[in-house]
């Protein structure tokens, strides 16, 4: 597809679980953000790849949150161990390669409700 | 600690007036400045981006950066019920070879008929 896509749109898991979210960006886009939105609230930013250079993983909220991109495009964002309080919906951006850009393109979200 | 800060609103105006809505940053060596448009429930969408002193328009949006003051504003003329929704403020830091975004937590704009 065109767009920046994430899966699944919803997810609803029991406290406990551990839970994988999955984001397909823009092919040729080298920059990929996932950040988390709680109801009513700003965005909290999580992690950033950037090409080939380590990603800044320092909005990570706690070790139980993990997120890899294998061969510079799809990106997994893992939460074990899942508590109440990951619920949010967790957004994954993408940009393209031009040196100076924060022109995002967002995903539709994967809405995730912990019981 | 790079801040961007936005006033929470809601903002409310009349259809077909001026919104403005203002942004500040911390970062005096800031170089790119966006705004972006979320409707309740939907992700957040680029409208504008700005990078150099003074006004830049697109349709009935106008982006404003003063890098002096430290601010960056976005006027939205003839305002429409449609254009209800909260605007983001982003920056990217000086900061080298790291171009994470910075946000703000945005303002709320309702636009009445």
């Amino acid at each position: 597809g065109a767009g920046v896509s994430q899966s699944p749109s919803n997810k609803v898991t029991e406290k406990g679980k551990d839970v994988e979210l999955r984001c397909d960006p823009i092919s040729g886009h080298t920059a990929l953000y996932w950040y988390r939105q709680s109801l009513g609230q700003g965005l909290e930013f999580l992690i950033y790849f950037q090409g080939n250079s380590a990603p800044d993983k320092s909005g990570l909220p706690s070790d139980r949150f993990s997120a890899e991109r294998t061969g510079g495009s799809v990106s997994t964002l893992t939460i074990q161990r899942t508590q109440q309080e990951d619920s949010a919906v967790y957004l994954c951006a993408s940009s393209r390669p031009s040196g100076n850009t924060g022109e995002l393109f967002f995903g539709e979200g994967s809405r995730l409700t912990v019981l | 600690q790079k801040e961007v800060e936005q006033n929470s609103g809601p903002l409310s105006v009349p259809e077909g007036a001026i919104a403005s809505l203002n942004c500040t940053y911390s970062d005096r060596g800031s170089q790119s400045f966006f705004w972006y448009r979320q409707y309740s429930g939907k992700s957040p969408e680029l409208i504008m981006s700005i990078y150099s002193n003074g006004d830049k328009e697109d349709g009935r949006f106008t982006a404003q950066l003063n890098k002096a003051s430290q601010y960056v504003s976005l006027l939205i003329r003839d305002s429409q019920p449609s254009d209800s929704a909260t605007y983001l403020c982003a920056v990217i830091p000086y900061a080298g070879n790291n171009r994470k975004l910075i946000w703000g937590l945005g303002t709320s704009l309702a636009v009445n008929p």
